[in-house]
């Protein structure tokens, strides 16, 4: 089972602040999804990245893929209370299993 | 976006029952559908894979004469919990990839949270 570290855990801040939320891995992924998740709801992806170094924008986020393919971050700016949920990163190696190892999640609340 | 239903949406049972929960792919075809169990509080830990036309492929740790799992038709595929026990209680959401260019791709279902009293 490949590991990936999310960080922070758990983040509280105001409505309008800036944040960054970490996924790292020692492994290679050949492809990195970001998901958010309500609660009891399934989570619903965000964004995928697949190549070393892609930054992609979905609006105030920001989803980046490290250079090596084992990190990734997502940036948020000026956070909404609607930005609230869980975030949750996974990658997908190249084993043709095509099952997707997730993060250990991070728990954003905005405050109004 | 591909649609991924579930269901029940939620469901209580007794210790030693057995309870089905069916994943279906609405708008697509899906040889393939992963089952995930989240805790409260925590991330998604797989399950199982469930491949169309044959065999489950359950991950370490998980009993496969528990969690039965049944792929019949491209676009179903059901989680049985046999002989329920209180631990059982979580949240089971299941995904499938569309087939489109990226199979790491998957949307996901809207999960059933599952009550073992």
């Amino acid at each position: 089972t490949q590991l990936l570290e999310q960080s922070p855990q758990f983040l509280s801040i105001q409505e309008g602040e800036n944040l960054t939320v970490y996924c790292n891995s020692s492994s290679v992924f050949s492809s990195l999804q970001w998901y958010r998740q309500e609660p009891g709801e399934g989570p619903v992806l965000l964004v995928t990245v697949v190549t070393g170094g892609e930054v992609k924008k979905l609006k105030r986020l920001t989803f980046q893929f490290g250079d090596a393919r084992k990190d990734s971050s997502l940036h948020i700016t000026a956070a909404q209370p609607g930005d609230t949920g869980l975030y949750l990163c996974a990658g997908g190696e190249r084993t043709g299993a095509n099952n997707l190892f997730f993060g250990t999640g991070t728990r954003l609340t905005v405050i109004p | 976006g591909a649609v991924v239903s579930q269901h029940p949406s939620w469901v209580i049972c007794k210790s030693g029952t057995s309870v089905k929960i069916e994943c279906r792919s609405l708008d697509f075809q899906a040889t393939t559908m992963f089952w995930y169990r989240q805790f409260p509080k925590q991330s998604l830990m797989l399950m199982a894979t469930s491949n169309e036309g044959s065999k489950a492929t359950y991950e370490q740790g998980v009993e496969k004469d528990k969690f039965l799992i049944n792929h019949a038709s491209l676009t179903l595929s059901t989680l049985t919990v046999t002989s329920a026990h209180p631990e059982d209680s979580s949240f089971y959401i299941c995904s499938a990839p569309e087939g489109g260019y990226n199979p790491y791709e998957q949307y996901f279902g809207p999960g059933t949270r599952l009550t073992v009293t």
